[in-house]
C-alpha cells in the first residue's frame, strides 16, 4: 500500500529565509507525486506534480521540489519565502497510470515570522 | 472562469440524519472527486466520478455515496450520519483525462454532526 510521510508537523521560519518541507513516500512503482497547499477556510490548491522526467521540478508561488529515487523523497523548496506563505502543505501519492486515488500526508503547518 | 463551487459552505446535522452535498466543477471539467478532511484522519479519498460513472473508490463504508449528472455537477450523500463524519468535504474537478490530476479545488462544506 502506498503510504506518505511528513515528519515535520510544524516549522517556523523568518520572512526572506530559505524553506525545505520533507516529504518520504512509500510506493512499489514509479509514483506520482504533488504538494498542494491550504490556506485558513480553503480548499486545497496544487503547487507542483511530478510525473516522470526531470526530478526537479518547478511549480507556482516560487517553489520547487526534487524527486529523490533513492531515498524515497519529495521534498518541497522555496528560496525565500514571503509571509504570504504561511498555510498548511500536503504532500500527496498516486498510482502512476493515471488512475488517481491519492494517499495524502498529514500535513507540515508553515509559520513565517516577520 | 468560474472555480468549483461547493454548497453549502456550512452544515449542521444531528446523529442518524442525511445529508446531501453539492460540488460544480469547473466548466468543461467532466472528472469530480471527493475528500474528507478530518483532525484525526487527515486527508483521505472518497472517490471520483467521471462522465456520470463512478471510476474510483476509496476505503469509505457504503453510508458514503455519489453521483454526477449530465452537466458534470456531482453531489454527494451520507447516510445515518455519526459524529465521526464531521468532517470538511472538498470536492475537486479535472478533465478527466490521464495525467490530468485535480487541480483546482471547492473550499468546502463543514459538515458538523451533533
Amino acid at each position: 500500500a502506498q503510504s506518505v510521510t511528513q515528519p515535520d508537523i510544524h516549522i517556523t521560519v523568518s520572512e526572506g529565509a530559505s524553506l525545505e518541507l520533507r516529504c518520504n513516500y512509500s510506493y512499489g512503482a514509479t509514483p506520482y507525486l504533488f504538494w498542494y497547499v491550504q490556506s485558513p477556510g480553503q480548499g486545497l490548491q496544487l503547487l507542483l506534480k511530478y510525473f516522470s522526467g526531470d526530478t526537479l521540478v518547478q511549480g507556482i508561488k516560487g517553489f520547487e521540489a526534487e524527486f529523490k529515487r533513492s531515498q524515497s523523497s519529495f521534498n518541497l523548496r522555496k528560496p525565500s519565502v514571503h509571509w504570504s506563505d504561511a498555510a498548511e502543505y500536503f504532500c500527496a501519492v498516486g498510482a502512476s497510470g493515471g488512475s488517481y486515488i491519492p494517499t495524502f500526508g498529514r500535513g507540515t503547518s508553515l509559520i513565517v515570522h516577520p | 472562469k468560474a472555480g468549483v463551487t461547493q454548497t453549502p459552505r456550512y452544515l449542521i446535522k444531528t446523529r442518524g440524519q442525511q445529508v446531501t452535498l453539492s460540488c460544480s466543477p469547473i466548466s468543461g471539467h467532466r472528472s469530480v472527486s471527493w475528500y474528507q478532511q478530518t483532525p484525526g484522519q487527515g486527508l483521505q479519498f472518497l472517490f471520483e466520478y467521471f462522465s456520470e460513472t463512478q471510476r474510483n473508490k476509496g476505503n469509505f463504508p457504503g453510508r458514503f455515496s455519489g453521483r454526477q449528472f449530465s452537466n458534470s455537477r456531482s453531489e454527494m450523500n451520507v447516510s445515518t450520519l455519526e459524529l465521526g463524519d464531521s468532517a470538511l468535504y472538498l470536492c475537486a474537478s479535472s478533465s478527466g483525462l490521464p495525467d490530468d490530476q485535480p487541480q483546482h479545488f471547492g473550499d468546502g462544506t463543514r459538515l458538523s454532526i451533533l
